[in-house]
């Protein structure tokens, strides 16, 4: 089974605080995304990786960075949090190509954060 | 651009009635669909996911989805509901591209009476 695992599952930091979200996945895949997740709005792509040392922006960027220096290992980085970014953030994983089940992303638990 | 309508927020539903979750998609190719499933404070879970040949899917806990194109639906069936399936369904759409991004709905919250 593929598994997908983040580092803390609640987290409170304070405002301005540089705050790290760490994921590991252990089934080799190439694709790793970052996402939060608030009521109403879904599950909203924050960054993409589809290599060590290669990301894109998703659809909401602003405020993060990210970091993969290892194939296993995607880090999301608040640079100096706020309270806006409260949120729960899902990290998720996927092999690439361009074959139907490549597209197949498989989640962690999630990380609720919260910034005060 | 890609998209992906749930046009239900909320539904309730008695146990031991049949279930169906709505989901639209807005895409110019075949898509490849999913349906995931979230139980409080988890991750997501694949239910179960399209990408060709039979427009019947079956999934996990008895779960089956239809692609119909011309509707551009792929509904969430279940024929008999059990109390654990209160949780909240997300349908996603993706394209098959290289870096395999998903276009994730809003997300419909399934609450089950007794």
């Amino acid at each position: 089974d593929v598994k997908v695992t983040q580092s803390s599952r609640y987290l409170v930091k304070r405002t301005g605080e540089k705050v790290f979200l760490e994921c590991v996945q252990d089934m080799d895949h190439e694709n790793m995304f970052w996402y939060r997740q608030d009521p109403g709005l879904g599950l909203r792509l924050i960054y993409f990786s589809y290599d060590v040392k290669m990301k894109e922006k998703g659809d909401i960027p602003e405020g993060y960075s990210v970091s993969r220096e290892k194939k296993e290992r995607f880090s999301l980085i608040l640079e100096s949090a706020s309270t806006n970014q409260t949120s729960m953030y899902l990290c998720a994983s996927s092999w690439a190509g361009t074959s139907g089940d490549t597209d197949t992303q498989y989640f962690g638990p999630g990380t609720r954060l919260t910034v005060l | 651009a890609q998209s992906v309508t749930q046009p239900d927020i909320h539904i309730t539903v008695s146990e031991g009635a049949s279930l169906e979750l709505r989901c639209n998609y807005s895409y110019g190719a075949t898509p490849y669909l999913f349906w995931y499933v979230q139980s409080p404070g988890q991750g997501l879970q694949l239910l179960l996911k399209y990408f060709s040949g039979d427009t019947l899917v079956q999934g996990i806990k008895g779960f089956e989805a239809e692609f119909k194109r011309s509707q551009s639906s792929f509904n969430l069936r279940k024929p008999s509901v059990h109390w654990s399936d209160a949780a909240e369904y997300f349908c996603a759409v993706g394209h098959g591209g290289a870096t395999n991004k998903l276009i994730f709905g809003t997300g419909t919250l399934l609450a089950v009476q007794p």
